[in-house]
């Protein structure tokens, strides 16, 4: 089945530690996104990938950086973790304009913990 | 995008239909109407969405307003599998630089046995 995978799902590291997470898809979605997740609150979009094109947030600390290298993968690498980016990171695709279905489907998310 | 308002959260009893209210009185004339739904520690999930007609499909019915002031979410038969943190969600599709979701606070829905 189609679907959207992120790797890990657990992600344990250090504070101050870089980190990098993954996502791939096999959609063909033309839209890539990472959204923040922290405990009891809503998903917050960090940035998105509209094809080779970059959208950050404007509240999106610079400690956050994302590449995609491919249709098929992006990452969300953060530079310098702090305890406050222990959080639920979720990826979502979708497929924006010409034949776009207005719908975003996520990946199961990874768990990051900071120690 | 428009600014909606759910409650905290509600109960359901199993088997009985669900139904999620959602205001967003300052929706504008091209906003549409979204529902994902977030199981826990899993992502969200896309529900249904509209413009100003109701709809159905196999998870649910949405139901709008003549106004569009306000929507409401229906899960027909509600199984324990169907306890979830539920969004609504207005904005515009297919928006060039803005195709963005903007999460509220939700709906936590418990179905009781």
């Amino acid at each position: 089945d189609a679907m959207v995978i992120q790797n890990p799902r657990y992600q344990v590291t250090q504070f101050g530690k870089p980190v990098t997470l993954s996502c791939s898809q096999t959609l063909n979605h033309n839209v890539m996104y990472w959204y923040q997740q922290k405990s009891s609150q809503a998903p917050k979009l960090l940035f998105h990938y509209y094809d080779k094109d970059f959208n950050n947030e404007a509240d999106t600390p610079d400690n956050f950086q994302s590449r995609r290298p491919n249709t098929s993968f992006c990452f969300l690498d953060i530079r310098s973790p702090g305890l406050g980016d222990a959080a639920m990171y979720l990826c979502a695709t979708s497929r924006e304009g010409s034949g776009g279905t207005d719908t975003q489907y996520f990946g199961p998310g990874t768990r990051l913990t900071v120690l | 995008d428009a600014k909606t308002t759910q409650p905290t959260s509600m109960d359901c009893a199993e088997g009985r239909a669900a139904n999620l209210p959602c205001n967003h009185s300052t929706i504008s004339g091209n906003e549409y109407v979204y529902w994902y739904r977030q199981i826990h520690s899993q992502g969200p999930q896309y529900i249904i969405h509209g413009l100003k007609n109701n709809e159905t499909n196999e998870m649910a019915s949405l139901i709008i307003t003549e106004d569009r002031k306000s929507s409401t979410l229906i899960l027909p038969h509600a199984t324990l599998r169907d306890t979830a943190v539920y969004y609504c969600i207005v904005r515009v599709p297919r928006n060039f630089g803005n195709e963005k979701l903007t999460f509220g606070t939700g709906t936590r829905l418990t179905i009781i046995p």
